[in-house]
């Protein structure tokens, strides 16, 4: 499809692991990003992977990339209260970004 | 550092009026500048992007239109907003056309 692909609702409890899955469209595309929107705010960039990469780990921030099946996840260790939010993947495509629908992380206290 | 502002953060506007929302930034020069709208419910869809001043790409046919009258200006504007055009509308900016850097968003709601 065209369409960068996100689940829309994921709840956590505190201190469980979150993932959060992608699928983007193009093999060719040469960076994916995970941005982070809160509340009523603009987005975040969080992390970003290069496309030669499989793993990318920023603290409690871990970035999968399977490129044959065109599979992105964040998975966050320890997820917090302030880690509510929506949480937003992008592909680089013709120097442009495109945004899957974002997924909201719930975390219950 | 580099900095981005948008006003007005709210705006609730009659069907069929005018619109302008605008986009600035500080501390760069000669940056892509991009305009998103995030509907409710849905994820970002690209609008505009700019790559200089007076250099206006749209990708996709509505009844906005965006211009960029200085080298870190970007301004959204409709001559008649539908309801359709309710959502919140996002400016970014890049050098490089790399990571994005986001504004804090225009809440627009259209009745």
């Amino acid at each position: 499809g065209e369409d960068v692909e996100q689940s829309l609702f994921l709840s956590v409890r505190e201190g469980d692991s979150s993932v959060i899955n992608c699928t983007y469209t193009d093999s060719s595309s040469t960076y994916l990003y995970w941005y982070k929107q809160e509340p009523g705010a603009g987005l975040q960039l969080l992390t970003y992977i290069f496309s030669n990469m499989d793993m990318k780990q920023d603290q409690r921030l871990t970035v999968l990339l399977n490129k044959k099946d065109k599979h992105l996840s964040l998975r966050i260790a320890d997820t917090q209260t302030g880690d509510s939010a929506i949480y937003f993947c992008a592909e680089r495509r013709a120097n442009n970004l495109f945004f899957g629908t974002g997924t909201r992380l719930t975390v219950i206290p | 550092s580099q900095t981005i502002h948008q006003w007005p953060a709210t705006l609730v506007q009659p069907v069929g009026s005018p619109l302008s929302l605008e986009c600035t930034v500080e501390g760069t020069s000669n940056p892509n500048l991009y305009w998103y709208r995030q509907a409710a419910g849905r994820g970002l869809q690209l609008l505009f992007y700019s790559v200089g001043i007076g250099q206006i790409s749209s990708e996709v046919p509505q009844n906005l239109s965006a211009s960029r009258p200085q080298d870190r200006q970007f301004i959204l504007s409709s001559k008649k907003l539908l309801l359709s055009d309710s959502g919140f509308y996002l400016c970014a900016w890049s050098v490089g056309g790399h990571e994005q850097f986001f504004g804090p968003g225009t809440r627009l709601t259209v009745l």
